[in-house]
C-alpha cells in the first residue's frame, strides 16, 4: 500500500548512543518532514525537506541531523541520545503540486532513552 | 509565531449526539488547515483539508468550516458513534507562494463517545 513507512516502531537507547530513524514514502512526494510528539506539547517540527538534496531546520532541531539523498527516503539521525529525546517521532510527506494537497503521516517510532 | 489552540481539551458525549470541536489560530495568513484523527498509540489519519480560499469541506458525517479572517475552524461530527472516540488534531500551514512545508498543530481534543 502506498504511504509513509517508518522503522523501527519501538526503540530503547542508552544515553549517548546514536541511531537512525528511517522514513520512506512511495508516493513521489517532494515535501518530507519529521515531527516529535510529547505529552502536553503537541507535535513539533524537527527538520523538513522540500526536495532531494534540500533540508532545513524546524522548531526543535538540536540533537538531530537529516539528509535527503533520494526523493523516497528521509532518515533522522540522533547524534548522542539524551533522555529529553524520549518521544514519539512521526515522519510526514506531501505533494505541493496537488491543488488540494495534504500531509500523509507514518505510524510513528516510539523512542525511549534511558 | 503561529499558535493553534483547540478547545475543549477533552469531551465526553453519549452516542448519537452531534458535536463541534473548535480550533483557533493567531495568524490568518494560512495556506490551508487540516484536521487529523489520532487513535491511541497510532499515527495521524487525515480527515479533511480546507484551502484558505474555501469555507468548508465535508466527508460523510464530518464537516469542517474555516473562517480565516477570525482565525477559527470547527469540525462538526454528526450522529457520533463509539468508533469516533479518538484525539482530533487541527493543523495549519503558513502561506507560501510555492506551497507550504510546515504544519503548526494544536494540542488536540480527546473525544470519548459513550455507548
Amino acid at each position: 500500500n502506498a504511504g509513509v513507512t517508518q522503522t523501527p516502531k519501538f526503540q530503547v537507547l542508552k544515553t549517548g548512543q546514536s541511531m537512525t530513524l528511517q522514513c520512506a514514502q512511495d508516493m513521489n512526494h517532494e515535501y518530507m518532514s519529521w515531527y516529535r510528539q510529547d505529552p502536553g506539547m503537541g507535535l513539533r517540527l524537527i527538520h523538513y525537506s522540500v526536495g532531494a538534496g534540500i533540508t532545513d531546520q524546524g522548531e526543535v532541531p538540536n540533537g538531530y541531523n537529516v539528509s535527503r539523498s533520494t526523493t523516497e527516503d528521509f532518515p533522522l539521525r540522533l547524534l548522542s541520545a539524551a533522555p529529553s529525546q524520549t518521544s514519539v517521532y512521526f515522519c510526514a510527506s506531501s505533494n505541493p503540486a496537488l491543488t488540494s494537497y495534504g500531509y500523509t503521516f507514518g505510524s510513528g517510532t516510539r523512542l525511549t532513552v534511558v | 509565531k503561529q499558535e493553534v489552540t483547540q478547545i475543549p481539551a477533552a469531551l465526553s458525549v453519549p452516542e448519537g449526539e452531534n458535536l463541534v470541536l473548535n480550533c483557533s489560530f493567531t495568524d490568518s495568513a494560512i495556506y490551508n488547515l487540516q484536521w487529523f484523527r489520532q487513535d491511541p498509540g497510532k499515527g495521524l489519519t487525515s480527515l479533511l483539508l480546507i484551502q484558505s480560499s474555501q469555507r468548508e469541506q465535508t466527508s460523510g458525517r464530518l464537516n469542517a468550516s474555516l473562517d480565516k479572517s477570525s482565525g477559527r475552524s470547527t469540525l462538526y461530527i454528526a450522529a457520533s458513534q463509539p468508533g469516533d472516540s479518538a484525539t482530533y488534531l487541527c493543523a495549519v500551514s503558513p502561506y507560501s507562494g510555492a506551497g507550504s512545508y510546515q504544519l503548526t498543530f494544536g494540542k488536540g481534543t480527546k473525544l470519548s463517545v459513550i455507548p
